[in-house]
C-alpha cells in the first residue's frame, strides 16, 4: 500500500484552465502538505493542514486552493492556469506538526505542464 | 529562525569514491536535522535524522551524517559511491518553536563510472 499517494502523475493542460491535484495518506498522520518544486529541484512549501485546519498558507497567488475534506485528504485546485505554475507539486505528511522530529513521508509527485 | 545551507549544488565522484555532502544550518534552539534523497521522477525519501542523543546517524543505503554543534553541520557520507547513488540530496532542519521546517536547496549527485 502507498503511504502518500497522488493522483495524477502526469497532467498537461492548457493556459486558462482549471485543474485538481488529489492526495491521500494511510498513515494516519494529523499533518499535511503541498510543496512546489521548480525546474532547479527548489521546494517551496505553499500549503499546510493541520487535522483539516489550515496551519501554514504561503505567499501563494489566490489562484491556489487547498481543500481537506478529512485528514487523510488533501487536495490543491488551481484556477486560471498560467505558464509559471509548470512545475512539480509535492504532497507530504507528518505525524507532527512542521516543526517535529519525524520528518515528513512524500508522494511520488504530480508533473503539471501548462502550454 | 532556522536556515539550512548546502555547499555545491553539483557533486561529482568516481564509482568507489567517497560521497560528502555538506549541509550547514542556523537554528536559535537545538534543531532536528534531516537528509531526504530524491531519485530521478520520485518523490522524496528519508534517508537519516537527528533528534537527540549519538551524533552519527546512520540511514539507509550506506550512507551516514554526524551532528557537529560546533559547526553547525550536518554533513552526509558514503564511504563508497554507487552508480545507483545518482540523485537529489536535500539536507533540511526543523526545530519544534514554530510551524516551520527548512529544505536546502539541494545537492544533484552525478557518479562516474
Amino acid at each position: 500500500d502507498t503511504a502518500v499517494s497522488q493522483t495524477p502523475k502526469y497532467l498537461v493542460t492548457q493556459m486558462g484552465n482549471d485543474k485538481s491535484i488529489k492526495c491521500e495518506q494511510n498513515l494516519g498522520h494529523d499533518t499535511m502538505y503541498w510543496y512546489k518544486q521548480d525546474s532547479k529541484k527548489f521546494l517551496k512549501i505553499m500549503f499546510s493542514y493541520n487535522n483539516k485546519e489550515l496551519i501554514i498558507n504561503e505567499t501563494v497567488p489566490n489562484r491556489f486552493s487547498p481543500k481537506s475534506p478529512d485528514k487523510a485528504h488533501l487536495n490543491l485546485h488551481i484556477n486560471s492556469l498560467e505558464l509559471g505554475d509548470s512545475a512539480v507539486y509535492f504532497c507530504a505528511s507528518s505525524q507532527d506538526g512542521p516543526g517535529g522530529r519525524n520528518g515528513y513521508t512524500f508522494g511520488s509527485g504530480t508533473r503539471l505542464t501548462v502550454v | 529562525a532556522q536556515s539550512v545551507t548546502q555547499l555545491g549544488s553539483h557533486v561529482s565522484v568516481s564509482e568507489g569514491a567517497l560521497v560528502l555532502l555538506r549541509c550547514n544550518y542556523s537554528s536559535s534552539v537545538p534543531p532536528y536535522l534531516f537528509w531526504y534523497v530524491q531519485y530521478p521522477n520520485q518523490g522524496l525519501q528519508l534517508l537519516l535524522k537527528y533528534t537527540t542523543g549519538a551524533t552519527l546517524v546512520k540511514g539507509i543505503n550506506g550512507f551516514e551524517a554526524e551532528f557537529k554543534k560546533s559547526e553547525t553541520s550536518f554533513h552526509l557520507t558514503k564511504p563508497s559511491a554507487h552508480m545507483s547513488d545518482a540523485a537529489e540530496y536535500f539536507c533540511a532542519v526543523s526545530a519544534n518553536t514554530g510551524n516551520q521546517f527548512y529544505f536546502g536547496t539541494g545537492t544533484s549527485l552525478t557518479v562516474i563510472p
